[in-house]
């Protein structure tokens, strides 16, 4: 299976920094096989960005995705109160589906 | 607005069985692929199994392959995940989530439900 590796493990950062998230695949998902999910504490995870780059409705533009092949990053610009949480990457180009561990995203 | 609720976890002993449950609404349910992912307690998230929006097609991982079920009534708009022969290493969280994109598999997923707690253990 395609392994993804998620790293920082934790990012502790300050309100208004700049948040760089990177997934590492152990195999090439593509250009658009990759997802990013935000999940906060005792809630289920809610996509932020598929395609590698598209951000869902209603996401800000602070979000926004980047990468192909095994290397992707998720950069949040300035980082809101409501950002905080784990961070995951998903993979769909290959089954099965798989997620990457994950990346806290903690207040400073 | 799309909506999943959960039903039917709970403690179950090692061996047994128990069905899971998810009651879609806000959208035509007839029209999507289904998943169910899982997330152990602390751990991350593992994606379990698809089924078209007919019922006619399943995919699962293989740790469930052979014990695992998933199906749908599209005229109850819900999903079901029969479990059976459960292991320790089966509890988790259990969230159904909808595939994003319409007949169409996108494989990513959005909304998801709030999950349903399955705790296997004697």
């Amino acid at each position: 299976e395609n392994v993804l590796t998620q790293s920082p493990g934790t990012l502790s950062l300050s309100p208004g920094e700049r948040a760089t998230l990177s997934c590492r695949a152990s195999q090439s998902v593509g250009r658009n096989y990759l997802a990013w999910y935000h999940q906060k504490p005792g809630q289920a995870p809610r996509l932020i960005i598929y395609g590698a780059s598209t951000r869902a409705t209603g996401v800000p533009a602070r979000f926004s995705g980047s990468g192909s092949g095994t290397d992707f990053t998720l950069t949040i610009s300035r980082l809101q109160p409501e950002d905080f949480g784990t961070y995951y990457c998903q993979q769909h180009a290959s089954w099965p589906i798989t997620f990457g561990g994950g990346t806290k995203v903690e207040i400073k | 607005q799309a909506q999943l609720v959960e039903f039917g976890g709970g403690l179950v002993q090692p061996g047994r069985s128990l069905r899971l449950s998810c009651v879609a609404s806000g959208f035509s349910f007839s029209t999507y692929h289904m998943h169910w992912v899982r997330q152990a307690p602390g751990r991350g998230l593992e994606w379990v199994a698809v089924l078209t929006p007919d019922g006619s097609q399943t995919r699962y991982r293989d740790s469930v392959k052979g014990r695992f079920s998933i199906s749908r009534d599209n005229s109850k708009n819900t999903l079901y995940l029969q479990m059976n022969g459960l292991s320790p290493e089966d509890t988790a969280l259990y969230y159904c989530a909808r595939d994003a994109v319409g007949p169409d598999m996108a494989n990513w997923f959005d909304p998801w439900g709030q999950g349903t707690l399955v705790t296997v253990s004697s």
